[in-house]
């Protein structure tokens, strides 16, 4: 089966600037999650989907990140406007439902996101 | 507080050497534990899937152990290849298996092997 796909592999921008990344999750995976990891620590959950609506969004800076998942499949994260604090890889990952009991728990490749 | 705790944090050995990873963990109530290995720029790829009854579990040459009891995991790599070198990530999934569930990180173990 084809992976979870996110483009684009790396972004380079300046400060203050927008970026969108995009995932398209394991065909049937009805959750979704997105993730942040900076140099030299794990991922931070920043957002998680079942289908279109949204389960968990403790952790996302409000102010300046957005996600969307409008039709339950794809998803795209933005960032506006992007500060220095910010360069980490973004992942995505997908999981046939809430339980991850079992191996059906996927991420992506990720986004480099450098802000400089 | 549920944390999980990796050490080394990393680590150089040598091509065809054995190595052991630690993984140390608080998470209540447990699901199951995963280990993950992370090449640099590349998303984890999970090694195992470990349940709160399986003391051992293989996959090739990475073996991996949990203690439920002591709530520690061990990941053993066998006659290590250049290609092992990454980051491997300790994951507990939290929750009761029927609702909706938490994947709890470790910082990783930065694995380098040396021809």
């Amino acid at each position: 089966e084809a992976g979870v796909a996110q483009s684009p592999r790396y972004k380079i921008i300046e400060k203050r600037q927008s970026v969108a990344f995009w995932c398209n999750p394991i065909s049937g995976h009805a959750t979704l999650y997105w993730y942040q990891q900076i140099l030299g620590q794990g991922p931070k959950l920043l957002i998680q989907f079942q289908n279109n609506g949204v389960v968990d969004d403790s952790q996302l800076p409000k102010d300046r990140f957005s996600a969307e998942r409008l039709k339950g499949v794809d998803s795209t994260l933005k960032i506006q406007p992007a500060k220095l604090e910010d360069s980490a890889v973004y992942l995505c990952a997908s999981s046939l439902d809430r339980r991850i009991t079992g191996d059906g728990y996927t991420f992506g490749s990720g986004t480099r996101l450098t802000v400089v | 507080k549920n944390q999980v705790e990796q050490s080394p944090q990393s680590l150089i050995i040598l091509e065809g050497k054995n190595c052991t990873l630690q993984c140390n963990y608080t998470v209540s109530p447990f699901s199951n534990l995963r280990w993950y290995k992370q090449d640099t720029g590349r998303g984890p790829v999970s090694l195992t899937i470990m349940t709160f009854s399986e003391n051992t579990k293989s996959n090739g040459r990475y073996t991996a152990t949990l203690d439920a009891d002591t709530k520690q995991s061990s990941l053993h790599i066998t006659a290590s290849q250049l290609s092992d070198s990454a980051s491997y990530i300790c994951v507990v999934v939290r929750g009761p298996g029927g609702a909706t569930n938490k994947l709890i990180f470790g910082t990783g173990t930065l694995l380098a092997v040396q021809p």
